[in-house]
């Protein structure tokens, strides 16, 4: 069973460009999320998405945002890049949630984006 | 506020030795915990987990963990480590409600021959 994977592996653009980050869950999974994990503020969640839709945000600005697709498939956009957006980010994927039970988060190797 | 602490940011024992590695939580409910391993320009790997019941989870590589409500921790333990157990290691608490994971900073573990 392939795992999560995410595209590209890197990733470099200089201050002001906009990047757009890839991930495939794995495969009957239909949560998404994604973290950041910058040099010396260790890992952060960034986005949840669930059926298509936004589930929860962190504090993150505005300029990160993304989407889910029917394929449960997702993109992570990054606008008006600044140099602290160096990082590199992960997405995991997990089955779908219920009331009464938790579902661990599997993630893939991430894309390293780095401003030049 | 929910938190992750991993008092210690490197550690490094002897190829064979044991292993203990600690996280501490702060959470207002029962919490769910897991363990990840990250080895260089990776990602991270699950090792184990705690939703509820048995307070001594078994995980993958010969790893396991304690919950121990009263000490809010959730320590990492390997009675032999091997030379390919030398990664960074990573404790979260899953948020129930958003079920977004807060992890602690991490701990490097070295292994020496």
């Amino acid at each position: 069973e392939a795992g999560v994977t995410q595209s590209p592996t890197h990733l470099i653009k200089t201050r002001g460009q906009q990047a757009t980050l890839r991930c495939s869950p794995i495969s009957g999974h239909t949560s998404v999320y994604w973290y950041q994990q910058a040099l010396g503020l260790g890992l952060q969640f960034l986005l949840w998405y669930d059926e298509g839709e936004e589930r929860n945000r962190g504090n993150f600005p505005p300029r990160f945002s993304g989407r889910q697709f029917p394929n449960y498939s997702s993109e992570l956009n990054v606008n008006a890049l600044e140099l602290e957006d160096s990082a590199l980010y992960l997405c995991a994927s997990s089955l779908e949630l219920s009331r009464d039970s938790h579902q661990p988060q599997h993630f893939g190797d991430g894309t390293r984006l780095s401003i030049l | 506020a929910q938190s992750v602490t991993q008092p210690d940011i490197h550690i490094t024992v002897s190829e064979g030795a044991s292993l203990e590695l600690r996280c501490n939580y702060s959470y207002g409910a029962t919490p769910y915990l897991f363990w990840y391993v990250q080895s260089p320009g990776q990602g991270l790997q699950l090792l184990l987990k705690y939703f509820s019941g048995d307070t001594l989870v078994q995980g993958i590589k010969g790893f396991e963990a304690e919950f121990k409500r009263s000490q809010s921790s959730f320590n990492l333990r390997k009675p032999s480590v091997h030379w390919s157990d030398a990664a960074e290691y990573f404790c979260a608490v899953g948020e129930r409600a958003t079920n977004k994971l807060i992890f602690g900073t991490g701990t490097l573990l070295a292994v020496q021959p």
